[in-house]
């Protein structure tokens, strides 16, 4: 079974600041997403990464993606309150499997 | 983008009722939806993949008997939590998908059981 950790679980940071999260996979895909979570709602899709090296960028979130390392990062860039969620990647296998969540407060 | 339309969006009921939860596809065809369950500060867990036309496949561990899930037309899947109660209490999320299209989520549904 694909297992997919992401790091950290927690965090708070003022705002201004950088940070990067991490997700970590144990197997091999070719396909992984980046998702916020807002208290109380569904998932809103931010970063589709399709190929090793892929790098995408909306606003202060980049999304990256290494295949060989199995590692994907979302990097914060100048962080504001409004980024404030919980931030989920996933790894699609033959089903998606979701990493554990990073929630986010940023702290004005 | 992809639409999809998660009905309702909050139930509130008594214990030992069924409750049924709609997803549709608003803008395609879906030929695979997918059935999550997730609790409160937890990740996302999948539940069930269901095909258009033929039977869900369950994930270890989620009672097939319990949660009912129909999955009719390729715009339309369903799960029933039937004779609900307080442990079932989650937030329940859809989401369907093609071969073309990646998953697109609906906007969940939060049941609560008394």
């Amino acid at each position: 079974e694909l297992k997919v950790e992401q790091n950290p679980l927690f965090l708070s940071m003022q705002e201004g600041k950088n940070y990067t999260i991490y997700c970590n996979y144990s197997t091999t895909s070719d396909r992984l997403y980046w998702y916020r979570q807002d208290p109380g709602k569904s998932l809103e899709s931010l970063f589709v990464l399709l190929s090793n090296g892929a790098v995408k960028q909306e606003g202060r979130l980049m999304a990256s993606l290494d295949t060989k390392a199995r590692l994907s990062t979302l990097h914060i860039t100048a962080a504001v309150h409004d980024l404030s969620a919980t931030y989920f990647c996933a790894v699609a296998g033959n089903q998606f499997y979701f990493g554990t969540g990073t929630s986010l407060t940023v702290i004005p | 983008g992809a639409v999809v339309s998660q009905h309702p969006s909050r139930v509130i009921c008594k214990s030992g009722t069924s409750v049924k939860i709609e997803c549709r596809s608003l803008d395609f065809q879906a030929t695979t939806m997918f059935w999550y369950r997730q609790f409160p500060k937890q990740s996302l867990m999948l539940m069930a993949t269901s095909n258009e036309g033929s039977k869900a496949t369950y994930e270890q561990g989620v009672e097939k008997d319990k949660f009912l899930i129909n999955h009719a037309s390729l715009t339309l899947s369903t799960l029933t939590v039937t004779s609900a109660h307080p442990e079932d209490s989650s937030f329940y999320i859809c989401s369907a998908a093609n071969g073309e299209q990646p998953q697109h989520f609906g906007d969940g549904t939060r049941l609560s059981i008394l």
